[in-house]
């Protein structure tokens, strides 16, 4: 079965620039997608189909998908940005998600 | 606005089958896929399956076995059915929409732009 890999944790300082990465086999002939989660609520879509962002998005959320990595980037990080990361793809009609990474802000 | 509501048992029994509905306001649900993903307690988001408004459906084939998703149209709502329920399958339960992207006759990917609140469900005697 197809498997999606994000690094468990990433810390960035405010106002800076920060990189998930999610990797799966050629993930980059595929489409990703990217939600975050806040405790104690839902997932939230803020990347489809590799780089577009959905409505209400903030621009400094962005995304790239090229060989065997996805990766979302958060440009001048806010601390409402803190949050749990969900990579998305799609492969043999199956739904896959990466593990998760928690953003934390500090 | 679409908005999403899950509704059903917070206790089940083990050995006993889990039941859920999603009713989906603001749409309607004859328009698009619908689906179920769950997320154990402290874990990461779990794929369950979805469904269309022909009773079309595809699962997790990890949960296959254990897993039905109806839909029923005159109501607006769609439903998971999963048996033999144990301590493992307690997590909080998602209802989402599915969008997809297809091209030439052949979809490249599917998401989720809404979901539902959520609705944790405890297996336990």
């Amino acid at each position: 079965s197809y498997e999606l890999t994000q690094p468990p944790s990433v810390s960035v300082s405010p106002g800076q620039t920060a990189s998930i990465t999610c990797s799966g086999d050629k993930l980059g002939h595929k489409y990703a997608c990217w939600y975050q989660q806040k405790p104690g609520h839902s997932p939230v879509l803020v990347i489809y189909q590799d780089v577009k962002r959905p409505s209400g998005i903030p621009e400094r959320f962005s995304g790239s998908n090229s060989g065997n990595t996805a990766t979302l980037t958060i440009s001048g990080t806010q601390a409402v940005d803190e949050a749990d990361y969900y990579c998305q793809a799609w492969d043999s009609s199956t739904v896959v998600f990466g593990g998760g990474t928690k953003l934390t802000v500090l | 606005q679409v908005r999403l509501q899950e509704s059903g048992p917070g206790l089940v029994t083990p050995s006993e089958t889990l039941s859920l509905t999603c009713t989906v306001s603001g749409g309607s649900i004859s328009d698009y896929y619908w689906s179920w993903i769950r997320q154990p307690p402290g874990k990461g988001l779990e794929w369950i399956g979805y469904i269309y408004n022909s009773g079309s459906a595809n699962y997790n084939p990890s949960l296959k076995s254990r897993v039905t998703i109806s839909v029923d149209t005159s109501k607006n709502e769609f439903s998971l059915s999963l048996s033999s329920a144990t301590a493992a399958d307690t997590a909080v339960y998602y209802c989402a929409r599915v969008r997809r992207f297809c091209s030439g006759g052949s979809c490249a990917t599917y998401y989720f732009d809404y979901w539902g609140q959520g609705t944790l469900v405890t297996v336990s005697s």
